[in-house]
């Protein structure tokens, strides 16, 4: 079955610097790679997605890259804020099967 | 209500005793999913209903796991003679559309302690 890497488990920044988070995947079929944030107390929540069809995709702030070829994809945060402190969860999936999620990244924003 | 709810939030329970956490799925959705997420830990898949087709029992991780949903509606986890190793935050998820194809909605978990 498909496995997720994900690094750092921690990451500290600056408020204003840049965050990245990066995941490795296994399945070379997979082809769906969605990002959820998990913050204090509450459920995941879906922040953006990439499918294998596109290298990269933005969001105001937020960025998902995509290497096929390395089987690799990260999440870019920039300019942070206090308000991005929170674990995120990478996934990947291939149709027809269940989500597999990357052990985490706990984010702190320091003011 | 909008969102997924769950109850109870919080649930501590004796070795040796049956749990059952309820999940309330987003009208309209017909994917429910169930996951366990240890203390620092990942997402670890349990079951998935999709409709009225037998559930996706793959991710239970021993038979004291059950779930049970009937047609779209509420669903409920059973967990018998309840371990230590059991404690962890029960999240479920509802999403419209099948088999991980969109995005899962998550409730805000119920947390089980099992002294």
């Amino acid at each position: 079955g498909e496995n997720v890497e994900q690094h750092p488990s921690t990451l500290s920044v600056q408020e204003g610097d840049s965050a990245v988070i990066k995941c490795t995947y296994s399945d070379s079929a997979s082809n769906y790679f969605p990002w959820y944030k998990q913050e204090l107390g509450k459920g995941p929540q879906l922040i953006i997605d990439i499918r294998s069809n596109v290298g990269e995709k933005k969001d105001q702030r937020i960025a998902v890259t995509l290497n096929k070829t390395a089987k690799h994809f990260s999440l870019h945060i920039t300019e942070t804020q206090p308000e991005d402190s929170a674990v995120y969860f990478c996934a990947a999936v291939k149709a027809g099967n269940m989500l597999t999620f990357g052990g985490g990244t706990r984010l702190m924003v320091k003011p | 209500g909008a969102g997924v709810s769950q109850s109870p939030s919080n649930k501590v329970t004796e070795k040796g005793k049956d749990v059952e956490l309820r999940c309330d799925p987003i009208s309209g959705h017909t994917a429910l999913y169930w996951y366990r997420q240890s203390l620092g830990q990942g997402l670890e898949f349990l079951i998935y209903f999709q409709g009225n087709s037998a559930p996706d029992k793959s991710g239970l991780p021993s038979d004291r796991f059950s779930a049970e949903r009937t047609g779209e509606s509420v669903s409920t986890l059973t967990i018998q003679r309840t371990q230590q190793e059991d404690s962890a935050v029960y999240l479920c998820a509802s999403s419209f559309r099948p088999r991980n194809t969109g995005e899962l909605f998550f409730g805000e978990g119920s947390r089980l302690t099992v002294l």
